[in-house]
C-alpha cells in the first residue's frame, strides 16, 4: 500500500457524543480495510472492516463508510464512552496482503 | 476472536544483550504472522512477514541478522533482537492470521523493549 493518513491526529468529545474518525488513502487498488484500536502499552484491537465491494458496514455502536471515489474512510462510534479513548488507526491492505497502517487519531472522551 | 499471546510483555536489557520475543496463536493455527515496530505517538511499521516453515520476508531497511525471525510451528514465531542498542528500544507487536481466522490478523499484546 502506499500512504495512508489521518486527517486529525488527535479528537475530544463529549462522553455519550457520536464521534466520527477519518482516514484518507492514496492506493487505488486497496481492496480491504480495516479500523484498529490501541490502548495505551497494547497491541490494537480489531474494531471494524470492510470490503471495496462494500460502502458502508455496521458493527455494535460502530459504523465503518467507505468512499472510494475521494478514497476515505471513515470510523463512526456511537455513544461514545470513557472506554472509548484510545488511539485509533485504519489499515489497508490489497488482497488480504500486509496491512499498511495509518498514522492514528488520539479519541478523548470527555466525561 | 482468536488469542495471540505475546511475551514478555516488557523487557529491560543491557546493550549489546540479545532479547528474544515469543508470539504464540493460542486458538488457531498461524499460517503466516507478522512483526511490527512502534515508536511512542507512531503508528505500527512492518518489519517482517513470517509463513511457517520459511524464511521471514523482511521490509526494505530492516535489518535481518539483527531481527532474527523463526516461525518453526503454526502456533510459534519468535523475533530475536540481536546485540541490542539503545536505539533498538521500541514497542514490538506480533499478528497472527490463518483459515480459522477467515484472513483477519489479530494481535498480541505487544512487548516494550528498554535496552539500557
Amino acid at each position: 500500500g502506499e500512504n495512508v493518513g489521518l486527517h486529525l491526529p488527535t479528537l475530544s468529545v463529549q462522553e455519550g457524543d457520536n464521534s466520527i474518525i477519518n482516514c484518507a488513502y492514496s492506493n487505488s487498488a486497496s481492496d480491504y480495510f480495516i479500523w484498529y484500536k490501541q490502548e495505551s502499552g497494547k497491541g490494537p484491537q480489531f474494531i471494524i472492516d470492510i470490503r471495496s465491494n462494500m460502502d458502508k458496514r455496521q458493527g455494535q455502536r460502530v459504523t465503518v463508510l467507505l468512499n472510494k471515489t475521494v478514497k476515505h474512510l471513515s470510523l463512526q462510534i456511537a455513544a461514545t464512552q470513557p472506554g472509548d479513548s484510545a488511539v485509533y488507526f485504519c489499515a489497508e491492505t490489497i488482497g488480504n496482503e500486509k496491512l499498511t497502517f495509518g498514522t492514528g487519531t488520539r479519541l478523548t472522551i470527555i466525561p | 476472536g482468536a488469542v495471540v499471546s505475546q511475551h514478555p510483555s516488557w523487557v529491560i536489557c543491557k546493550s549489546g544483550t540479545s532479547v528474544k520475543i515469543e508470539c504464540r496463536s493460542l486458538d488457531f493455527q498461524a499460517t503466516t504472522m507478522f512483526w511490527y515496530r512502534q515508536f511512542p505517538k507512531q503508528s505500527l511499521m512492518l518489519m517482517a512477514t513470517s509463513n511457517e516453515g520459511s524464511k521471514a520476508t523482511y521490509e526494505q531497511g530492516v535489518e535481518k541478522d539483527k531481527f532474527l525471525i523463526n516461525h518453526a510451528s503454526l502456533t510459534l514465531s519468535t523475533l530475536t533482537v540481536t546485540s541490542a542498542h539503545p536505539e533498538d528500544s521500541s514497542f514490538y507487536i506480533c499478528s497472527a492470521t490463518g483459515s480459522a481466522t477467515n484472513e483477519k490478523l489479530f494481535f498480541g499484546s505487544g512487548t516494550q523493549l528498554s535496552v539500557l
